[in-house]
């Protein structure tokens, strides 16, 4: 069936510094890839997506390529902010499919 | 335009009691996802709606049943309740079915339970 594995945290960086967290799939056919973020005591926010082969999700200053020869999704930024602390989570819906399938999530914490 | 919202906030029940959460979706849209998120994991698919009709379960028991209602607002019941029913249940809301490409769903803030 359809999985996602993503780096394991948590991850600790300090300001500025550059982010990467790895997010590998499993499916068949052409899923639409997410990442979400969920910030202490609230729930998933949509940060990016990409729904065909080789195309680059990004949304406040974060990126992502859709890979599919490495069948990988990984979250990048240039310049992490104290902001960003929060928990992201990969995620998959396959071709027609109805749910979406979320990784188990890694904790990012930014240092001042 | 309002977002996804859900309630109550937090809940506390004994093992073996029902308890419903309530989820009111997006302005417009018609499409309600139920997600069950034990700590320190990802969410978990339970089941679907979709104009009032089920379309689409996860790897949960029956005593998981949900309602969506004409205005599309939607109700999450568990039976029964279990010590590892407890966890953040999140609401997804989105416009036409959530699947087959990229159709945004729209979270709620979730309700925390917790099972005694």
């Amino acid at each position: 069936g359809n999985s996602v594995t993503q780096m394991e945290g948590p991850v600790t960086l300090s300001e500025e510094a550059f982010l990467t967290i790895n997010c590998t799939y499993t499916a068949t056919g052409y899923p639409s890839l997410f990442w979400y973020v969920q910030y202490p005591g609230e729930g998933l926010q949509l940060l990016l997506k990409a729904t065909k082969a080789d195309d680059k999700g990004s949304n406040k200053g974060f990126e992502a390529t859709y890979r599919k020869e490495t069948t990988s999704f990984h979250l990048e930024k240039g310049s992490v902010q104290v902001s960003d602390s929060a928990v992201y989570f990969c995620a998959l819906r396959g071709t027609g499919g109805f749910k979406t399938i979320f990784g188990a999530g890694t904790r990012l914490f930014v240092k001042a | 335009e309002t977002g996804v919202t859900q309630s109550p906030t937090h809940l506390i029940k004994t093992r073996g009691q029902q308890v419903t959460l309530r989820c009111s979706s997006q302005s417009g849209h018609n499409t309600v996802s139920w997600y069950q998120q034990a700590l320190g994991q990802g969410p978990q698919f339970i089941f679907q709606y979709y104009r009032e009709e089920e379309n689409g379960r996860g790897n949960f028991p029956p005593r998981f049943s949900g309602l969506q209602f004409p205005n599309y607002s939607s109700e999450l019941n568990v039976n029964a309740l279990e010590l590892d029913d407890s966890a953040l249940y999140l609401c997804a809301s989105s416009l036409g079915l959530a699947g087959g490409g990229g159709n945004e769903q729209f979270f709620g803030p979730g309700t925390r339970l917790t099972v005694l």
